[in-house]
């Protein structure tokens, strides 16, 4: 499958705790972008990746959110201190350039208990 | 402030039955006009990109138009297995890659 790989594809976390998300971009891709879905709300943009550079993280939340793609290995996106309302599905996509189709994975559903 | 509207939020068709979707957009410079189709459970998947007004994309039974206001999905006689939730998103100009979404239209088909 060359597609986008996203993995858990479910993670549970406890208040408090860290959560990871990874994404292996389709083969060729170099730009990874991360959305997050909450219930009943449309897509919303958080962070742009090249590799080993962020483009842009003007969506992103200015406390515990981060995200990284190194030159090896997937892009993660990183969630310390986890509260009830990081509850959502978060999708990865990939592009051969800024202003290519992205391509979507399966997401992670991340469940804060 | 960008935004993209999408209606009708759910659509019922017999199956044969053809409509169309309609995407409402406000952007600062268009720089591209996606639509997608999500599944349960899946992740988004894409189906067209419109650059410019007049433009016109089809696959199988689906057409995408683009104005300069709004895009169109036409569905031509529908089948059970295009039921989903399609998407539609626009790229602004001077955007570094950031994709505005709808919040979408779940259509389904009815055999």
């Amino acid at each position: 499958n060359a597609g986008v790989m996203q993995n858990p594809r479910h993670l549970v976390r406890r208040r408090g705790q860290e959560a990871r998300l990874r994404c292996s971009p389709m083969k060729g891709h170099s730009h990874v972008y991360w959305y997050r879905q909450l219930p009943e709300e449309g897509l919303k943009f958080m962070v742009y990746l090249q590799k080993e550079n962020i483009i842009d993280e003007s969506g992103m939340p200015k406390e515990r959110f981060s995200a990284e793609f190194p030159k090896e290995g997937p892009s993660i996106l990183r969630i310390q201190q986890v509260v009830r309302g990081d509850s959502a599905a978060y999708f990865c996509a990939s592009s051969s350039g800024p202003n290519q189709p992205q391509h979507f994975g399966d997401g992670t559903r991340l469940s804060i208990l | 402030e960008d935004q993209v509207t999408q209606s009708p939020e759910a659509l019922r068709l017999q199956e044969g039955e053809s409509s169309s979707l309609n995407c409402s957009y406000t952007v600062s410079g268009l720089r591209g006009l996606f639509w997608y189709r999500q599944d349960p459970g899946k992740g988004p998947e894409f189906l067209f990109t419109l650059y410019s007004a007049g433009e016109e994309k089809e696959k199988e039974r689906l057409k995408a138009t683009l104005t300069k206001k709004e895009s169109f999905l036409h569905i031509t006689a529908p089948k059970p297995e295009d039921s989903a939730t399609y998407l539609c998103a626009v790229q602004a100009q001077g955007s570094q890659g950031n994709l505005i979404f709808g919040k979408g239209t779940k259509l389904s088909v009815k055999p």
